[in-house]
Formats: structure tokens, C-alpha cells, sequence
């Protein structure tokens, strides 16, 4: 069963960076696809991109180039990093994986990590 | 790109009841569908792919159907685990969009 766990500061300045590393454990990183999704709080889920373990990634159009997704399949990780943040970009920020198998639903999930912006 | 749009943001019913809850996209997406249960403080969790299969360990009572750009997820009984949030997505060509949500509630 594989396990996804998110990492990284839980609060970032605006105008900064916001930066995650998703963990993979129990499953490699090299098959499937690999996404970011957020949610603010009280509204619904937002998918923001995904990686694929070659380096291949696309992301959702609305957020613009300020998103940047890497993979390290050496520590068997995925990276988010979000510029140029507002308050907006507050939310929980989920990693998850999306399976082929499963015509590319997101069948396992990390748990969450709520990323507020402010000063 | 894809807009998927549920068609209630909240619905009330009962233990027993039977709930559909519909989910429309804004082009064809094939059976490209998939449902998710939230609860809160949760992560979401799969419940149908495929716009029916039923992902392994969901209780049977829930069912999907649909096809092209109408799409639905049925709880034939309900139950008090199943008040929740619920939410459809599409997949298309290596981009992915959720619905906004339709949260059951107690009546």
C-alpha cells in the first residue's frame, strides 16, 4: 500500500515561495503520475499539476507559470513550488498519486498540509 | 479546458434515503469519471473510477453511471457514515478537474 506524506513550511510570506516535497514510501515513484492538488479552506479541491517520474509535467492553466513540479526518483519524492503567493494560495495542499490502472484517478493521498500566507 | 459543474452544492436527506447526486461536463469525457468522498479534516478518498467501477473496499451501496458529459453517483441507502462532501473529476489528456462539491447533509 503505498503512502504519501507532505512536508514543508506551514507559513510563507506574501510575494514569497511556497515550497513542498511530497514523500512516496511503500511503492515506486517511477510508474503512475504524480499530482498537487489544494483546497481552501471551506471550498473544493483544485488540482495544480502533476510530474511524471521522466520529468514530464503539466500543470493547471489558471495558476499561470508561477507553478514549478520536480521528481527525485533517487529519494523517491516530488516537489511543489508555488511564486509569487497572496493570501489566495492559503489552503491545504494534498499530493497524490494518480493511477494508470485506474484511469488516472488519485487513488492514494497524503494527508494534507495547510500552507497559510501571510505577513 | 474541461468544467465539471454538480448540480447542487447541498443536499438534505435521511438514513435510508436514496441520493443521486449529478455531475456535468462541459465537453465529452468519454467515461473518464471519477468520485471522491471528503470528510473534514480528511484527505479525500476514491470511491468510483471509471465513471462506475467501484474502487475495492467501498461499501456496494454506492453506484456510478453516465456517460459523454452526464454523470451520476447513487447511494442507494443511506447511511451515517455517508454525510459527506462529494466530489466528481474528469480526466483529459494529462490535466485533471474537480466538480465543486455537493455536501450531504442530515434533513
Amino acid at each position: 500500500q503505498v503512502q504519501l506524506r507532505e512536508s514543508g513550511p506551514g507559513l510563507v510570506k506574501p510575494s514569497g515561495t511556497l515550497s513542498l516535497t511530497c514523500t512516496v514510501s511503500g511503492g515506486s515513484i517511477s510508474r503512475d503520475y504524480w499530482s498537487w492538488i489544494r483546497q481552501p479552506p471551506e471550498k473544493g479541491l483544485e488540482w495544480i499539476g502533476y510530474v511524471y517520474h521522466s520529468g514530464t509535467t503539466n500543470h493547471n492553466p489558471s495558476l499561470k507559470s508561477r507553478v514549478t513540479i520536480s521528481v527525485d526518483t533517487s529519494k523517491n519524492q516530488f516537489s511543489l513550488k508555488l511564486s509569487y503567493v497572496t493570501t489566495a494560495d492559503t489552503a491545504v495542499y494534498y499530493c497524490a498519486r494518480a493511477s494508470g490502472n485506474k484511469w488516472f484517478a488519485f487513488d492514494s493521498w497524503g494527508q494534507g498540509a495547510l500552507v497559510s500566507v501571510s505577513s | 479546458d474541461i468544467q465539471m459543474t454538480q448540480s447542487h452544492s447541498t443536499l438534505s436527506a435521511s438514513v435510508g434515503d436514496r441520493v443521486t447526486i449529478t455531475c456535468r461536463a462541459s465537453q465529452s469525457i468519454s467515461s473518464w469519471l471519477a468520485w471522491y468522498q471528503q470528510k473534514p479534516g480528511k484527505a479525500p478518498k476514491l470511491l468510483i473510477y471509471k465513471t462506475s467501477t467501484l474502487e475495492s473496499g467501498v461499501p456496494s451501496r454506492f453506484s456510478g453511471s453516465g456517460s459523454g458529459t452526464e454523470f451520476h453517483l447513487t447511494i442507494s441507502s443511506l447511511q451515517p457514515d455517508d454525510f459527506a462532501t462529494y466530489y466528481c473529476q474528469q480526466y483529459n489528456t494529462y490535466s485533471w478537474t474537480f466538480g465543486q462539491g455537493t455536501k450531504v447533509e442530515i434533513k
